[in-house]
């Protein structure tokens, strides 16, 4: 399969603290997306990090990438119980237009 | 408002019952796509557009065809729905093709097919 891993599959914190996801994938890329989906609803578009990028902020989100081990993690800072959601990685292999998508990480705040 | 927007939002059929989902945009977008969505495999693209009438499978194309007449228009078609095809499924457009931009997700359409 060519799907993107994410780890871990679901995470549960309490509000106020900080939220790390993982994205491992396998082929060369030109920029890797994060997407958050709240309960069966369409996917909303949080950040996109290009490939010669080392790491990208918005509001409390930061990103990583780092190419030569192929992986992207996601973390959001100061979380709130809002942040209850399922969040993927999706990526685009180099000269393809596909899109692969991570199985997701589960991610619920308590308040 | 920029959106994506499907019909039906919910469906259940019976097994060999063609039927269309329909997706638009109004966005002006290139390329659109298609995906399900199941339990514990994430999203999977069935079929995506980079234009009007460029068409291309994803990882899961079997059972399904598309087609691109109009910008705005990507509907998917079941010619002869299988229980295996019970998901969730997603449409989606962005300008860019190649991952360069933000994918605008519908709302999604859940099917089930007995």
């Amino acid at each position: 399969s060519q799907q993107g891993e994410e780890d871990p599959q679901a995470l549960s914190i309490q509000e106020g603290e900080n939220a790390t996801m993982n994205c491992s994938y396998k082929t060369s890329i030109n920029n890797l997306q994060w997407y958050r989906q709240n309960s069966g609803r369409g996917l909303v578009h949080l950040i996109l990090i290009r490939s010669n990028e080392r790491e990208k902020h918005s509001g409390r989100l930061r990103v990583t990438l780092d190419t030569s081990k192929k992986s992207s993690s996601l973390l959001i800072t100061a979380s709130r119980a809002a942040d209850t959601a399922s969040y993927f990685c999706a990526l685009v292999p180099s000269g393809t237009y596909k899109y692969i998508f991570g199985t997701g990480t589960r991610l619920k705040v308590l308040a | 408002e920029a959106q994506v927007t499907q019909n039906p939002r919910y469906l259940i059929t019976v097994t060999g019952k063609k039927l269309t989902v329909t997706c638009s945009q109004n966005m002006n977008h290139e390329y659109m796509s298609w995906y399900r969505q199941d339990p514990g495999l994430g999203l999977r693209q069935i079929y995506y557009s980079m234009n009007v009438e460029v068409t291309d499978k994803g990882d899961v194309p079997e059972g399904y065809k598309v087609s691109r007449k109009e910008k705005r228009n990507f509907p998917l078609i079941l010619e002869s729905p299988s229980p295996n095809q019970t998901s969730l499924y997603f449409c989606a457009s962005s300008l860019g093709v190649m991952g360069t931009d933000e994918q605008f997700f519908g709302p999604g359409t859940r099917l089930t097919v007995l």
